[in-house]
């Protein structure tokens, strides 16, 4: 089962913050976030491995809910750069191998 | 290599065609995989190799796709008779070995089939 994004899309003013959230109807074992710009190749973020792990880099952070099975990626201050469609990848606890299902994206435009 | 590379970047294949899609992982990664990705969806997950071995074919979509990495290190996916459905972009990705390891797409192939 994908997992579930929202919102779907978001606009934001350079500077402004904003929250993707990924639920899972199953148990989310772990969670990466990858970002992909149009045309080009998904980017790591970053993952999270426990229940209640937040894990931040530079203004881009994110925290792990393994009871609700949710995930949230904040975006702190926005910058033109940060543009492009998220997605979530729930990682299974034991598939020995990094089998991700990704979720159905968010895509976001930060304009100047 | 620096990075993944993926080739043919384009592919424009006739109904019917067969076509093959080449991933040149990063050096030394142990994990292979490949995902396909329809316009505006997440990529989907079609097959691991570990080395030379296939160790998951279940996101496979038909017996016409079918994947290969004979010495651990390149890999193709063909896709025989191609149907208007194929069309996607085909994206790679490696790994080092190690569950819950950061994952390196190649910039993918889009396949249009016509």
């Amino acid at each position: 089962q994908q997992p579930v994004q929202s919102p779907q899309a978001v606009i934001l003013r350079e500077g402004e913050d904003a929250v993707i959230n990924c639920s899972s109807s199953k148990a989310l074992y772990s969670v990466h976030w990858y970002r992909q710009k149009h045309g080009e190749a998904p980017v790591f973020l970053m993952i999270l491995l426990k229940g209640g792990e937040q894990k931040g880099h530079e203004k881009i952070s994110a925290s792990f809910n393994e009871k609700k099975q949710q995930s949230s990626l904040y975006l702190t201050a926005s910058q033109l750069s940060y543009s492009g469609t998220y997605f979530c990848g729930s990682g299974g606890v034991n598939t020995g191998f990094q089998k991700l299902v990704f979720g159905t994206g968010t895509r976001l435009l930060v304009s100047p | 290599g620096a990075g993944v590379s993926q080739s043919p970047r384009y592919k424009v294949a006739k109904r019917g065609q067969d076509v093959a899609l080449r991933c040149d992982p990063i050096s030394g990664h142990v994990s292979l995989f490949w995902y396909q990705q329809a316009l505006g969806q997440g990529p989907e997950f079609l097959t691991y190799f570990q080395n030379e071995a296939q160790l998951d074919k279940s996101g496979l979509p038909s017996d016409r796709f079918f994947a290969e990495r004979p010495e651990g290190s390149v890999s193709t996916l063909k896709i025989q008779r191609t149907q208007q459905e194929d069309s996607a972009v085909y994206l790679c990705a490696s790994s080092s070995q190690g569950l819950n390891t950061e994952a390196f797409f190649g910039q993918g192939t889009r396949l249009t089939v016509v």
